[in-house]
């Protein structure tokens, strides 16, 4: 089974609004790392946090991570069209090189 | 041009053919992945490797085989193609970080009907 759960599956908002994702994981973690993927594309890094931060912050992006609830949170403030896209987290593991994707959430920014 | 580049990126098969789905980054990243997409499933690791010659099992090993013999180099082949392996195929490579994985790359897409 994935390592991480992303909660909504989809999500539907006006342009403007912010846009929240939620990610639950299973076991201990290295580091954990949000991604995009634009329809029939690649996937693009956002945004990394490390097992000892809490939060971070990278331009409209908010993330945070409470690793006593192997949670983590996405924030997309003042969301544009363009924010149309799926997201997933991924869980990097201690002592293991491999990273482990969740389902993926899917944002539609209505304008 | 530097990136990561997976060819074929449309293909179409029929069930008990070979497949090989190629693999080249240009930035000497020691590792790299690939991963399968379908609806529901989200990303499910196949294979990954740490090195030239260092390969790992993934979530979803099994019907394929990889090969590392460069570090710019990760091929991914289907030995007897079926159809539940008609998917969408990612390769990724990264650099280590923090005695982890930091950020990934990804390629475009392999998209692989089996017939």
């Amino acid at each position: 089974s994935q390592q991480g759960e992303e909660d909504p599956q989809a999500l539907s908002i006006q342009e403007g609004e912010n846009a929240t994702m939620n990610c639950s994981y299973k076991t201990s973690i290295n580091n954990l790392q949000w991604y995009r993927q634009n329809s029939g594309r690649g996937l693009v890094h956002l945004i990394l946090i490390r097992s000892n931060e809490r939060e971070k912050h990278s331009g409209r992006l908010r993330v945070t991570l409470d690793t006593s609830k192997k949670s983590s949170s996405l924030l997309i403030t003042a969301s544009r069209a363009a924010d149309t896209a799926s997201y997933f987290c991924a869980t990097g593991f201690i002592n293991d090189y491999k990273l482990s994707f969740g389902a993926g959430t899917t944002v539609t920014v209505r304008a | 041009d530097a990136g990561i580049t997976q060819s074929p990126r449309y293909k179409i098969t029929e069930t008990g053919r070979q497949v090989t789905l190629m693999c080249h980054q240009t930035w000497s990243h020691s590792y790299m992945f690939w991963y399968r997409q379908d609806l529901g499933h989200g990303l499910r690791l196949i294979y990954y490797s740490a090195a030239a010659d260092i390969t790992d099992k993934g979530e979803v090993p099994d019907g394929y085989v990889v090969s590392r013999s460069k570090t710019e180099n990760f091929p991914l082949t289907l030995e007897s193609a079926t159809r539940s392996q008609t998917s969408v195929y990612f390769c990724a490579s990264s650099e280590a970080f923090s005695g982890g994985t930091g950020e990934l790359f990804f390629g475009e897409g392999s998209r692989l009907t089996v017939l």
